[in-house]
């Protein structure tokens, strides 16, 4: 099992563009998360999904977007980049929410905005 | 509403000596916890986690955790420091639902 993927591990936008980040996880799980880590801060919520089909905005979802289409994969984008969305971006999945069920993270996605 | 506090962001100790990384938590409900340790340019990978089976959990790698719902507290401890173990940990709370709340991390230091 690969576990938890994302695409791609690095980027660089401009101030305005827009991008993608693709999660894929193999193990069947129901819930997938999109957080961002920046120093001192810990993770944060951006949005997460409870199922296919379902998304929900978390602790910071301004400038955000997601869409999980199908269970196994749920897709972050960013609509008009800005600087203040430099960050590494992480994706994880769990099974059943906190009970229980611990949260699997992929490897991160360091986006750089100029 | 439940929170994560981690005392301490950085956290130097000697190779061999004792490990200790505190996190305190409130929670209107009975909890769930877990600490993660993230290695450079890596994602989190699960320590323990509390499960109430039991208030000492043992985790990989020789840490283990004590929850004292008394003081509220999950703090992390390994008795013998190694250098493999400099890394960031965090300590995450979850009531049961889809939330994970994590505290703001502890970077652990251990020198040679």
């Amino acid at each position: 099992n690969a576990g938890v993927t994302q695409t791609p591990k690095f980027r660089v936008l401009k101030t305005g563009q827009s991008m993608t980040l693709l999660c894929a996880q193999d193990m069947n799980h129901e819930y997938m998360y999109w957080y961002r880590q920046d120093p001192g801060m810990g993770l944060r919520l951006i949005h997460y999904s409870v199922g296919e089909g379902t998304t929900a905005k978390g602790e910071v979802p301004d400038g955000y977007n997601v869409s999980r289409l199908k269970k196994q994969n749920f897709l972050l984008g960013l609509e008009s980049a800005a600087p203040s969305q430099t960050s590494v971006y992480f994706c994880a999945s769990s099974q059943s929410g906190g009970l229980w069920g611990e949260q699997f993270f992929g490897p991160g996605t360091r986006l750089t905005v100029l | 509403a439940q929170s994560v506090t981690q005392l301490g962001s950085h956290v130097s100790v000697s190779e061999g000596a004792l490990v200790l990384l505190r996190c305190n938590y409130s929670s209107s409900v009975p909890p769930y916890l877990f600490w993660y340790v993230q290695y450079p340019n890596q994602g989190l990978q699960l320590l323990l986690k509390y499960t109430s089976a039991a208030t000492l959990v043992k985790g990989i790698n020789g840490f283990e955790a004590e929850f004292k719902k008394s003081e509220t507290s999950f703090h992390l401890t390994k008795p013998s420091a190694h250098m493999s173990d400099a890394a960031e940990y965090f300590c995450a709370v979850s009531p049961g639902t889809y939330k994970y709340i994590f505290g703001t991390g502890t970077r652990l230091k251990v020198l040679a």
